[in-house]
């Protein structure tokens, strides 16, 4: 079956400094997924990657997808309070109409002030 | 407005009851999903439905059951069968349009059983 590990599992980081979340898969990956929790709440969509190479940006949020489809990674610029939250990625197993997804189990950010 | 709406956000229940969690969705969608997420881990798949009337087994469908009797309409019904059933549970939907679509989520509804 498919898994999937982030990294880090948590992070501080200071307002305004720049941060990288990564997501291995241990398989070639179909489709990969970004996106945002606060505690308690439903999962904010951020991006979708398909293609090895892809990167896709917003605001100040950029995701990639490596060549080989086995490696994403969440890159965010000049950090806000606002962006503080659980990160999940995940990774689509199947195709079609409906898209199963297997997630990472999260990486906890808080942005100090 | 469109989205996914869950309801109730808060749900108690006795052991041995069971308890149906709502979802509903005016995005139109063809697919719709629940998941289940208990801390430190990541979301799970219980049951998932690409099209009114047809639905599929997730990874952990035991003490759980679906029905998909309207396109925007997937209540999720968990029984007392289901051995630890105290968790976040997740609603989704997708377009469903053939090709990889986007994934969207309700706001959740916390059910402790005691």
């Amino acid at each position: 079956s498919q898994e999937l590990e982030q990294s880090p599992q948590s992070l501080i980081v200071q307002e305004g400094k720049n941060l990288t979340i990564n997501c291995t898969s241990s398989k070639t990956l179909y489709g990969l997924y970004w996106y945002k929790q606060k505690y308690g709440e439903g999962l904010i969509f951020l991006m979708m990657l398909q293609k090895g190479g892809e990167e896709k940006s917003h605001e100040k949020i950029t995701a990639k997808l490596d060549e080989k489809k086995q490696q994403s990674s969440l890159h965010i610029t000049a950090s806000q309070p606002s962006h503080a939250g659980i990160y999940l990625c995940g990774a689509a197993t199947w195709g079609g109409t409906a898209s199963k997804l297997t997630f990472g189990t999260g990486t906890r950010l808080q942005v100090t002030l | 407005d469109g989205g996914i709406t869950q309801s109730p956000k808060y749900l108690f229940r006795k052991e041995g009851q069971n308890v149906t969690l709502s979802c509903e969705q005016n995005l139109n969608h063809d697919a719709m999903y629940w998941y289940r997420q208990d801390p430190g881990q990541g979301l799970r798949l219980i049951y998932y439905s690409q099209i009114v009337n047809d639905f599929q087994k997730g990874d952990i469908a035991e003490g759980y059951s679906v029905s998909r009797e309207k396109k925007e309409s997937f209540p999720l019904t968990v029984t007392s069968a289901q051995k630890n059933p105290t968790a976040f549970y997740l609603c989704a939907s997708s377009s469903g349009t053939g090709t990889l679509s986007e994934q969207y989520f309700g706001p959740g509804t916390r059910l402790t059983v005691t």
